[in-house]
């Protein structure tokens, strides 16, 4: 079965450089969740989208901007990172308020 | 707002041996629970759920967990493990329905299950 696709899996970048990490949600669903997760803590939500509009909003710094798009696919836009950024990024994807379901994650690493 | 609490960070057990692991909430609207399993490197996948109904849920690899609202408890528990139980495992809650497409999770710390052979 189709799972939720992230990509890129690996991201090294230099600080105050910018990163986009982009999320293809399950066929059909309608809803995507963007979480952090530091290292060795909880995955915190960030934000969430419901057809292509922002229904949530969590612990999303300033500099992080994210939308979905037409095909329902999500970017995550991250400026001037900083060393503090370097976490696994999840997207996960619902149908509506269903059970959701996680991608793999993509690993961004701050140098 | 919500909050999770897993007691136990880390939880070393031998092969065959029985295993709880704690969660307990704290929320002032009801909501749904979870647990999450998240091997080395890996994404979160869903171990098991409450929604409504028994209160006793079950997993399909022998997992099961018990929702008491009295206690504002969810805790996992497995008669037997198995080296391949090794992980990190998250207890989530969600509010009931609290909008479209509002159903972010709030996770616990996480507690690392370590299977001893």
């Amino acid at each position: 079965a189709a799972g939720v696709i992230q990509s890129p899996r690996h991201l090294i970048k230099e600080k105050r450089e910018t990163a986009t990490l982009k999320c293809y949600p399950i066929p059909r669903h309608d809803t995507v969740y963007w979480y952090q997760q530091g290292p060795g803590q909880d995955p915190q939500f960030l934000i969430s989208f419901y057809e292509k509009m922002q229904s949530d909003k969590g612990s999303i710094p300033d500099r992080f901007s994210a939308q979905q798009f037409s095909d329902y696919h999500s970017e995550l836009n991250m400026s001037s990172l900083e060393l503090g950024d370097s976490a696994l990024y999840f997207c996960a994807s619902s149908l509506d308020k269903d059970e959701a379901f996680f991608g793999q994650g993509t690993r961004l690493t701050v140098v | 707002a919500q909050s999770v609490t897993q007691l136990d960070s880390q939880v070393p057990v031998f092969e065959e041996a029985p295993v709880e692991l704690r969660c307990n909430y704290s929320s002032s609207v009801s909501v749904y629970l979870f647990w999450y399993v998240q091997y080395p490197n890996q994404g979160l996948q869903l171990l098991l759920k409450y929604l409504s109904g028994s209160t006793l849920v079950k997993s399909i690899n022998g997992f099961e967990a018990e929702f008491n609202k009295s206690q504002t408890s969810f805790h996992l528990r497995k008669p037997s493990v198995h080296i391949s139980d090794t992980a990190e495992y998250f207890c989530a809650v969600s509010p009931l329905y609290s909008g479209a497409g509002s159903y972010q999770l709030t996770f616990g710390k996480g507690t690392k299950l370590s299977v001893i052979p």
